[in-house]
């Protein structure tokens, strides 16, 4: 069955700092990846996703996401974190059921230091 | 544009009593709305398909007599917790796909249900 692994639950890093978020998957054919932030008060929102193509996506508010099928990864980076960034971030992976079916991980809370 | 609204954003009710949540997809017609329950410090779990003009699809282990689902238009599909529990209690979440594309869907901002 398709799994979603995030390792880290809360993350802090201090303002312009880079950031990495893991994401492991498990899922036996080629895989649709999101990754989504979830702010207070406010829905989910997409950052990007991987359906195919260059493993390198970008997304919005500067974050990128580089697909490794080799380390069924799919983690996602920003060279310079700011106080904004500060929230809830999910990676999902599309269930076989459909590529609107998302099946999420539990998700890593980011905290950002001024 | 793309915008998905949840009404109530929270409520509290009394244990045995049903409360209805519903969304609503404000600048766009979504033939599929899901429906998730996020539980504290984890992960959404999706509970249904909604589907315009027909019965919704339910994820195994999801009761369906307890969970009832309507999506009377493109617009807004409706979820009742019937005779709720405390064990109910979570944060409720739509998303909306929009008709035609399915290569996005838009989430709702949730509903904090505590049951008493």
């Amino acid at each position: 069955a398709q799994s979603v692994t995030q390792p880290d639950i809360h993350i802090t890093v201090s303002e312009g700092a880079s950031l990495e978020l893991r994401c492991n998957y498990s899922y036996g054919a080629t895989p649709y990846l999101f990754w989504y932030v979830q702010s207070p008060g406010q829905g989910l929102q997409l950052l990007l996703k991987y359906f195919s193509g260059d493993t390198l996506v970008q997304g919005i508010k500067g974050f990128e996401a580089e697909f490794k099928r080799s380390q069924s990864s799919f983690n996602l980076r920003k060279p310079s974190v700011h106080w904004s960034d500060a929230a809830e971030y999910f990676c999902a992976v599309a269930s076989s059921g459909g590529y609107n079916k998302l099946i999420f991980g539990a998700g890593t809370r980011l905290a950002v230091h001024p | 544009g793309a915008v998905v609204s949840q009404h109530p954003s929270r409520v509290i009710c009394k244990s045995g009593t049903s409360v209805k949540i519903e969304c609503r997809s404000l600048d766009f017609q979504a033939t599929t709305m899901f429906w998730y329950r996020q539980f504290p410090k984890k992960s959404l779990m999706l509970m249904a398909t909604s589907n315009e003009g027909s019965k919704a699809t339910y994820e195994q282990g999801v009761e369906k007599d307890k969970f009832l689902i309507n999506h009377a238009s493109l617009t807004l599909s409706t979820l009742t917790v019937t005779s709720a529990h405390p064990e109910d209690s979570s944060f409720y979440i739509c998303s909306a796909d929009p008709t035609g594309t399915q290569n996005e869907q838009f989430f709702g901002p949730g509903t904090r249900l505590t049951v008493l």
